[in-house]
């Protein structure tokens, strides 16, 4: 069965600081990625996906990720974050042909102005 | 553009009724799922289903059951609920076919007591 982990449980950093958000998961055939956000009183959102091709992927508000094979990660980094990324995101991965999609334990986020 | 809706948004109930969790789409998407989002544990796949009269078991779905006579609808039934059982769950959708972004409606707090 696949697993998603995600080490860090609460981050705190301050307005303009660089973010890396770890995600690793465990199968090891074709996989699809997900990073989703869920703003503070509001639903999952997609925030960017890997599914093929340049395994550094762009998503929306600045985040983008990394898909390395060989560690089977798919970290989130931000260059510079801002008060309003105060969330919690979750690694997700599809895997196997099914629709099934694994969500980690998720990551809050709280930037300091 | 209603999407994909959820109620109640709130429920208390006591423990050995029966509940149901009521969610809707408006874009005809193939799949649905139902999710339950706990402190520690993240988000964990419930039930889902490809189709209408399609359902299929995710990580945790003892004590509940679910139903899709229609495309559009995908209600969540906790037969005898528990306290274990309180949670917040989301009902999200997703065409399938190749894309596998999942749509998150706001989600339904529930409180068994």
């Amino acid at each position: 069965a696949q697993s998603v982990s995600q080490h860090n449980h609460h981050v705190i950093l301050s307005e303009a600081a660089s973010l890396e958000l770890g995600c690793n998961y465990s199968y090891g055939g074709t996989v699809n990625l997900f990073w989703y956000v869920q703003y503070p009183g509001q639903h999952l959102q997609l925030l960017l996906k890997y599914f093929s091709g340049d395994p550094l992927v762009k998503g929306i508000k600045g985040f983008e990720a990394e898909f390395i094979k060989s560690k089977f990660s798919f970290n989130l980094r931000k260059p510079s974050v801002q008060w309003s990324d105060t969330a919690e995101y979750f690694c997700a991965v599809r895997s196997g042909g099914y629709q099934k999609v694994t969500f980690g334990t998720g990551t809050k986020l709280q930037v300091i102005p | 553009d209603a999407g994909i809706t959820q109620s109640p948004r709130y429920k208390i109930t006591e423990t050995g009724r029966q509940v149901t969790l009521m969610c809707h789409q408006t874009w005809s998407h193939s799949y649905m799922f139902w999710y339950r989002q706990d402190l520690g544990h993240g988000l964990r796949l419930i039930y889902y289903s490809a189709a209408a009269d399609i359902t299929d078991k995710g990580e945790v779905p003892d004590g509940y059951v679910v139903s899709r006579s229609k495309t559009e609808n995908f209600p969540l039934t906790l037969e005898s609920a528990t306290r274990s059982q309180t949670s917040v769950y989301f009902c999200a959708s997703s065409k399938g076919q190749g894309d596998e972004k999942l749509f998150f409606g706001s989600g339904t707090q529930l409180s068994v007591l």
